[in-house]
Parts: C-alpha cells; sequence; structure tokens
C-alpha cells in the first residue's frame, strides 16, 4: 500500500533532550516536506526536500533540522526541544508534476515539558 | 498568495448532497483551485481540483464559477466518513520549486445520522 509513514505517533519529551521524528514514503517521491499544526494556525511548513541532499526552510524551521540522505526518508530532528514546538507534525510527500497530490502521513503528537 | 474565505462550520444530514463553499475574490490567472480534507486523527488528504472547468472524480465534484472567484465543493451523497475538516487551497501555477500548500482553518463539516 502507497504511504507516508510516521514514528512514533506520540511522544512526550524534556526540554532539551534530543529527539527525532522518522518519516518514509514507499512512492519513490522525489519532493517531502514537514509541516506542523496548532489550534487556530493550520498547517505550516516546516522544511522540504525536492530531492535527495537538497532541503531548504518552510516558514516556521526555526529549532529544526531535517536530513535527505536517501529518497524514501526524511528525518525531522529537534535537537533542543523546547515546550513552544509542542504540535502536531506532519510528513508529507509527492510526486514530481505540478498539480500532483501531497500524501501526508498520519502525524506525530509531540509534547515537550 | 492569493487568499480563500470559507465558512468556519457546516452540518449536513447523512446520505443528502453536500455543498461547501469557498471564495476566492483575488485569484489569478495561474492559481489552480485544490481540495483537501482532515479527517479526524488523520493527515489531509487530497480530493480534487481544477482550473476553471468543472471537475468530477470519485470522491466529489468541483464547481468553478464563470468568474472564478468562488468554488462549491460537492459531495454528492454525505455519509458520517466524510465529517471532515475541508481545506480549500489555492496553488499558483505559476511559481516553481517549493510545492507548498497553505493552508487556512477550514470548513468542519458535521455529519448529522
Amino acid at each position: 500500500e502507497a504511504q507516508v509513514t510516521q514514528n512514533p505517533r506520540y511522544l512526550i519529551t524534556v526540554t532539551g533532550k534530543k529527539l527525532t521524528v522518522t518519516c518514509s514514503q514507499n512512492m519513490n517521491h522525489e519532493y517531502m516536506s514537514w509541516y506542523r499544526q496548532d489550534p487556530g494556525l493550520g498547517l505550516r511548513q516546516i522544511y522540504y526536500s525536492m530531492n535527495v541532499e537538497v532541503t531548504d526552510k518552510g516558514d516556521v524551521p526555526e529549532g529544526y533540522k531535517v536530513s535527505r540522505k536517501e529518497k524514501r526518508n526524511f528525518p525531522l530532528i529537534l535537537e533542543s526541544p523546547s515546550p513552544n514546538q509542542t504540535s502536531l507534525y506532519f510528513c508529507a510527500s509527492k510526486q514530481e508534476g505540478y498539480n500532483s497530490p501531497l500524501h501526508f502521513g498520519n502525524g506525530t503528537r509531540l509534547t515537550v515539558t | 498568495d492569493a487568499k480563500t474565505t470559507q465558512p468556519n462550520s457546516m452540518e449536513s444530514n447523512e446520505e443528502e448532497p453536500v455543498h461547501l463553499p469557498c471564495n476566492h475574490s483575488t485569484i489569478s490567472g495561474t492559481d489552480y483551485i485544490h481540495w483537501y480534507r482532515q479527517l479526524p486523527s488523520q493527515g489531509p488528504e487530497y480530493v480534487i481540483h481544477g482550473l476553471t472547468s468543472n471537475v468530477n472524480n470519485r470522491m466529489a465534484s468541483l464547481a468553478i464559477a464563470e468568474d472564478r472567484k468562488s468554488s462549491t465543493l460537492i459531495l454528492h451523497r454525505a455519509t458520517l466518513r466524510d465529517a471532515a475538516v475541508y481545506y480549500c487551497i489555492l496553488r499558483d501555477s505559476g511559481v516553481r520549486g517549493n510545492e507548498k500548500l497553505t493552508f487556512g482553518t477550514g470548513t468542519r463539516l458535521t455529519i448529522i445520522p
């Protein structure tokens, strides 16, 4: 089944403890992206990647890192999480072609205390 | 980015058609109209998109006004599984590179059994 898989689904951590949220897609998509969703603010893009080894900042990149060493994986790294990064995170991917749809994972709910 | 305006919420009876409106009075000639929906506890999923002509697929129909300043997503026979937040999004086909989607707050559709 074609899908975007995120892990973990739920994560509770403490301020300053490095964490990684994994994202993997099995559709051979070149484009991948991370969003965060907060009440009243909708979904905001954090980082995106047009292809392997090509990443760039979205609208809210502060406090996050990403890497794209292989086409299928696009992990989101929080080197020193803070409470304002408590949010619902979504990974997405799409194939080439302007109007091809974005495929989203089921989300990772992160709580930083 | 051109903005869209949607009602915050709507209700509909099960097995009846649903018409979800979207206003986009500042739409440009290169903007495509995309619809996504987000079911509870899931990531957004693509529904349909169009430029000028009305569009149909297995999930829904998209009716676009002649002046393109508004559009309507039509669910022909709503089921309980259609209860979700529906997002109307404009994508500028003249922009290349980041395939970002700008999500607003959408319309929360409630289906009444």
